[in-house]
């Protein structure tokens, strides 16, 4: 079992809708990041959180340090935000650990 | 501002070639730097990780190395490369905790 998981691994919305992609984690951490990876490969970091709620723009990230488990929303969807994102934990050492992300397409 | 550069961006090189790809950071100081791996389909794996000059921490054991010769500088390489070196590789860097996790644009990398 990854010690990262994501949830929908595929997900398929139409535009407009409102979505939620989640992350569980089994190890102790000191943060969580959701990472944005474009169908080019370049990668870009959207949140990094470790506690509460963060808001940008149309995204909304969530984390509950007790349950281990952070959600990422994206509101009034479009197919722009089609993309893979990517939950990583920093457990407290130099490194992150990866989910293997939740690949979004968003139609018009 | 902070930047990192990673290059080339693609890479076709036939079995057992050697391998350099070359990552420089700007606008910091003692970054801790990364190098990953994605196959085909699958997730970041984590190669390589320095948290100094000639620091270097190996996290999966295979044909490549990695080397730090200057503070802001992280290169990785191969004396053979094999098929299943094929992949995107990704350069990383993070001044901390409080400064987040910054990837570079990554390097599409084909053996043949």
């Amino acid at each position: 079992k990854n010690e990262v998981e994501q949830s929908p691994q595929n997900l398929t919305a139409q535009e407009g809708e409102f979505i939620t992609i989640n992350c569980s984690y089994s190890v102790g951490i000191s943060a969580l990041h959701w990472l944005q990876q474009h169908p080019g490969g370049g990668i870009v970091s959207l949140f990094m959180l470790s506690s509460g709620k963060k808001k940008h723009g149309r995204l909304i990230a969530t984390i509950n340090i007790q349950e281990k488990h952070s959600s990422l929303h994206i509101t009034a969807s479009h197919p722009r935000d089609s993309a893979v994102y990517i939950c990583a934990v920093h457990s407290g050492t130099y490194k992150y650990i990866f989910g293997t992300g939740t690949r979004l397409k968003v139609l018009a | 501002s902070q930047t990192i550069h990673q290059w080339p961006a693609t890479l076709v090189q036939p079995v057992g070639s050697p391998l350099s790809l070359e990552c420089t950071v700007e606008g910091t100081s003692n970054p801790n730097l990364y190098w990953y791996r994605q196959a085909a389909g699958r997730g970041l794996q984590l190669l390589f990780y320095s948290v100094g000059i000639g620091q270097i921490s190996s996290e999966v054991p295979q044909n490549l190395s990695a080397s730090r010769p200057q503070d802001r500088q992280f290169i990785l390489s191969s004396k053979k490369l094999l098929l299943s070196d094929s992949g995107f590789y990704l350069c990383a860097w993070s001044g901390g905790l409080d400064y987040g996790y910054t990837f570079g644009s990554g390097t599409r990398l084909t053996v043949v």
